[in-house]
């Protein structure tokens, strides 16, 4: 049982440069959700999906774009990276029925240069 | 803008030693959650507890939330090394519906 998986786990970028993070989760929960960490900044919502077709802007969605695929999977896109999305990006999942928390990835470690 | 924020920023303690540590929130909110982050990794969820809920057990966490001064606090007894990590609050305002907001976190330190 995976859990929640982001691909990749690191990534360099060019500023200019596009590219999508993927993630993918196995829990057969209805929300999804991309933040970023930045140092003594704590998790910021750029983007998230309450359920399969629906999404919706967090607090920081500028520059980013989102595409809930299927159940499974959440994507985000930087279409042309700048070095104010150098962050630490993670994914979660949630299944707001049990009163559970959210369930996160490990993580993508993302710097544009 | 952050609705918790973790007081204090960073705590260095020594084995076995309790550390205690406090979030205050803006508005007021279903439900209030804590998370442990290990250098490197992923979110760990730690503890929820409800907005009618005064106090909540889990093993050696202990956490507390008065709704009345919007605050709640974290105590972990009889730290470990093991328990060295970031230590986030999280807030489901009543407002935002379907969206968790962090704070800025509490480092933990124990010494061994």
């Amino acid at each position: 049982n995976a859990g929640v998986t982001q691909t990749p786990k690191f990534q360099v970028l060019k500023t200019g440069q596009s590219m999508t993070l993927q993630c993918a989760q196995d829990m057969n929960h209805n929300s999804m959700y991309w933040y970023r960490q930045d140092p003594g900044m704590g998790l910021r919502l750029i983007y998230y999906s309450a359920s399969e077709g629906t999404t919706d802007k967090g607090e920081v969605p500028n520059g980013y774009n989102v595409s809930r695929l299927n159940k499974r999977e959440f994507s985000l896109r930087l279409e042309s990276a700048a070095p104010s999305q150098t962050s630490v990006y993670f994914c979660a999942t949630h299944q707001r029925q049990g009163g559970s928390g959210y369930t996160f990835g490990s993580g993508t470690r993302l710097t544009v240069v | 803008s952050q609705q918790g924020e973790e007081d204090p920023q960073a705590l260095s303690i020594q084995e076995g030693e309790n550390a205690t540590m406090n979030c205050s929130y803006k508005t007021s909110i279903n439900n209030l959650q804590w998370y442990r982050q290990n250098s490197g990794r992923g979110l760990v969820h730690l503890i929820l507890i409800r907005s009618n809920e005064r106090e909540k057990h889990s093993g050696r966490l202990r956490v507390t939330l008065d709704t009345s001064k919007k605050s709640s606090s974290l105590l972990i007894t009889a730290s470990r090394a093991a328990d060295t990590a970031s230590y986030f609050c999280a807030t489901f305002p009543s407002e935002y519906g379907n969206k968790l907001v962090f704070g800025a976190g509490t480092i933990l330190r124990v010494k061994s």
